[in-house]
């Protein structure tokens, strides 16, 4: 079993919806990062979070420590949202950076 | 330019060259990472490096070598490679520690034949 899985594995959805993409993790964790990979190939971090919420423009990060999961949700996906996000989890034993396999998201005009 | 910059982002060679993927960053970040992405897999850790003369392996290090003489520089060396080791090689760094955000170069695809 991963210790890290992401869900869906793929999502497509049309321009101005809500988008959900979760994160769940069976290890204990110092920080939780998602990041973005555009088709092109080059990785962007989003967030990095260890506890409650962050906002960056229409995106928002919320993990539960308790429950071991978090989420990234975009507000008013657009098509340049179309991109694979991947949440890494940092393990408080290691300090080793555990990566989930991705989620690819496709947005439609 | 200032960033995290990868070379040589393409890169054909034959099984039992070596090979040599350069990573610099100019921003005198403390750690720095390397990482292939195959797929079917997420991002795994071959190496990274807390500071200049420091390196510690990560979960697939069989295969490289890296050094770190210059704290800008983080050279990974494929000894002899492997078609196994066709992948795209990501380099990455951080500012303040291992819990930092990171910063990812723009990958080197190598194809081993």
């Amino acid at each position: 079993k991963n210790e890290v899985e992401q869900s869906p594995q793929n999502l497509t959805a049309q321009e101005g919806e809500f988008i959900t993409i979760n994160c769940s993790y069976s290890v204990g964790i110092s920080a939780l990062h998602w990041l973005q990979q555009h088709p092109g190939g080059g990785i962007v971090s989003l967030f990095m979070l260890s506890s409650g919420k962050k906002k960056h423009g229409r995106l928002i990060a919320t993990i539960n420590i308790q429950e071991k999961h978090s989420s990234l949700h975009i507000t008013a996906s657009h098509p340049r949202d179309s991109a694979v996000y991947i949440c890494a989890v940092l393990m408080d034993s290691n300090y080793q950076l555990i990566w989930g396999a991705g989620t690819k998201l496709i947005i439609k005009p | 330019d200032a960033g995290i910059t990868q070379s040589p982002r393409y890169k054909i060679t034959e099984t039992g060259r070596q090979v040599t993927l350069m990573c610099h960053q100019t921003w005198s970040h403390s750690y720095m990472f390397w990482y292939r992405q195959d797929l079917g897999h997420g991002l795994r850790l071959i190496y990274y490096s807390a500071a200049a003369d420091i390196t510690d392996k990560g979960e697939v290090p069989d295969g490289y070598v890296v050094s770190r003489s210059k704290t800008e520089n983080f050279p990974l060396t494929l000894e002899s490679a492997t078609r196994s080791q066709t992948s795209v090689y990501f380099c990455a760094s951080s500012d303040t520690s291992i819990t930092g955000e990171l910063f990812f170069g723009e990958g080197s695809r190598l194809t081993v034949l």
